[in-house]
């Protein structure tokens, strides 16, 4: 099974910064990558398919890259609306998986 | 509009089996493009996924709770239907189904139901 290890697990920032997640593969998954935001109470919203394919409505501050084993999401300047919690996941083969999630919070 | 809505009980205690109904609109469970997972996190932690069911009506569980998890459906409602048996306290959580597209991973998520398990 594939295993997924986010870095952060928090991170603090301020409105304009330039963010970056880190998501680690545990084996090849062949850019079968999605990033999620989710708010408290709210479920989770698709930002990035495909490790670097921007879903339909989605900010252009928000990008994906990597490939292979090693991933990232970047925001390229922060807005207050962005403070949340991102989760990756793998859906190269079954059973599917999400990392522990990265809390990006108010500097 | 695509949406999906989970139903269930708020409350199960120890042991008991729990009985999750998403209900979908706005596409086909036959769709061979797409299928319906479910996934679920406990408060203040990570998602966690559970099981997916395929248009074909092939199932994938998670292993670690493959042998309490079921998956069903029933195409003339478009309800996906988790059954877990020997629910614990540590199953107390947010349950989510959500739309799995190929290639595109969940675009559509359900509200969520929580679940809490007690005595």
């Amino acid at each position: 099974d594939s295993q997924l290890t986010q870095s952060p697990s928090t991170l603090s920032a301020s409105v304009g910064d330039r963010v970056t997640i880190t998501c680690r593969a545990s084996q090849n998954i062949n850019n079968y990558l999605a990033w999620y935001q989710q708010k408290p109470g709210e479920a989770p919203r698709l930002l990035i398919y495909m490790a670097s394919a921007l879903e339909s409505g989605v900010p252009s501050r928000f990008s994906g890259s990597g490939s292979g084993t090693e991933f990232s999401l970047t925001i390229s300047s922060l807005q207050p609306d962005d403070f949340a919690t991102y989760h990756c996941q793998q859906y190269n083969t079954y059973p599917w998986s999400f990392g522990q999630g990265t809390k990006v919070e108010i500097k | 509009q695509v949406t999906l809505k989970e139903s269930g009980p708020v409350l199960v205690k120890p042991t008991e089996t729990l009985t999750l109904t998403c209900a979908v609109s706005g596409f086909s469970l036959n769709n061979e493009t797409m299928g319906v997972s479910w996934i679920r996190q406990p408060p203040g932690k990570a998602l966690e996924w559970l099981a997916h069911l395929f248009s074909n009506d092939r199932k994938s569980y998670s292993r670690p709770l493959k042998t309490r998890l079921s998956l069903s459906k029933d195409t003339s409602k478009s309800q996906v239907v988790l059954t877990m048996t020997n629910m614990d306290l540590v199953d107390t959580a947010t349950y989510y189904c959500a739309r799995g597209v190929v290639g595109r991973a969940y675009d559509i998520w359900g509200q969520g139901t929580m679940v809490t398990v007690s005595s």
